[in-house]
């Protein structure tokens, strides 16, 4: 298993800046993923972040607006950029874990943003 | 890419009652099939799962179906009790760039009233 701290548990925001997620994974993993989650819908794959290589991001969502730090196997951040009301969402980060069932996933506790 | 479809979004059922989701995927390469619960403000948890070479799993009140060449997969429960009461996902893991990623369904809002 893999025991994922994530933060800010959650956080308001004025529309037109950023805000910096932090993800931390008592393990070393692969890949980490990024979700969104808007109020009562599913969960979107926003990227992928491989330690040492730039993330991979998935159709509708762009670096610029969604840069991705992946610094080392335990750590990555998520920033959302410029941000306005349609960002309110909740953010999960997601991993892996090598070995037995190698494709089962964990995720942190998410982010709650709210843009005002 | 893949596409998972969830069916019904909401799902009210009586204490003791059964209940079953369904999801159909779209890539016929995706070879892992897991259902996430998830309680209200709280993270997805990992409630059973299925690979493509099997066509049935049961963790005792729950079960998962598969059927390949239909593209399709379903969570069963049985004997429901109020503590069922969550969003039900599924998911289809397609490999891509060397590596998986899960793509998720909508979601099943399930109530269960004692």
């Amino acid at each position: 298993s893999a025991v994922i701290s994530q933060k800010p548990s959650r956080d308001i925001c004025q529309r037109g800046t950023s805000l910096t997620i932090q993800c931390q994974v008592d393990s070393q993993v692969t890949m980490m993923f990024w979700y969104r989650q808007q109020p009562g819908q599913s969960l979107t794959l926003i990227a992928t972040a491989n330690q040492g290589s730039e993330a991979t991001y998935e159709s509708g969502f762009v670096i610029d607006k969604f840069p991705i730090s992946r610094p080392n196997l335990t750590f990555s951040t998520l920033t959302v950029s410029n941000m306005s009301p349609e960002d309110s969402s909740i953010y999960l980060c997601s991993v892996t874990v090598p070995g037995g069932k190698n494709t089962e996933a964990f995720f942190g506790q998410g982010t709650r943003l709210t843009v005002v | 890419g893949e596409n998972v479809e969830q069916h019904p979004s909401t799902l009210s059922v009586q204490e003791g009652d059964s209940a079953v989701i369904k999801c159909t995927y779209s890539d016929s390469a995706s070879n892992y099939f897991p259902w996430y619960k998830q309680e209200l403000g709280k993270r997805p948890q990992l409630i059973i799962d299925i690979r493509s070479n099997v066509g049935e799993k049961k963790d005792q009140r729950i079960a998962v179906t598969l059927n390949k060449t239909a593209k399709h997969f379903s969570l069963h429960i049985t004997e429901t009790q109020p503590e069922d009461s969550a969003v039900y996902f599924c998911a289809a893991s397609t490999f891509s760039g060397g590596y998986n990623k899960l793509i998720f369904g909508a979601g099943t809002r399930l109530a269960v009233h004692p």
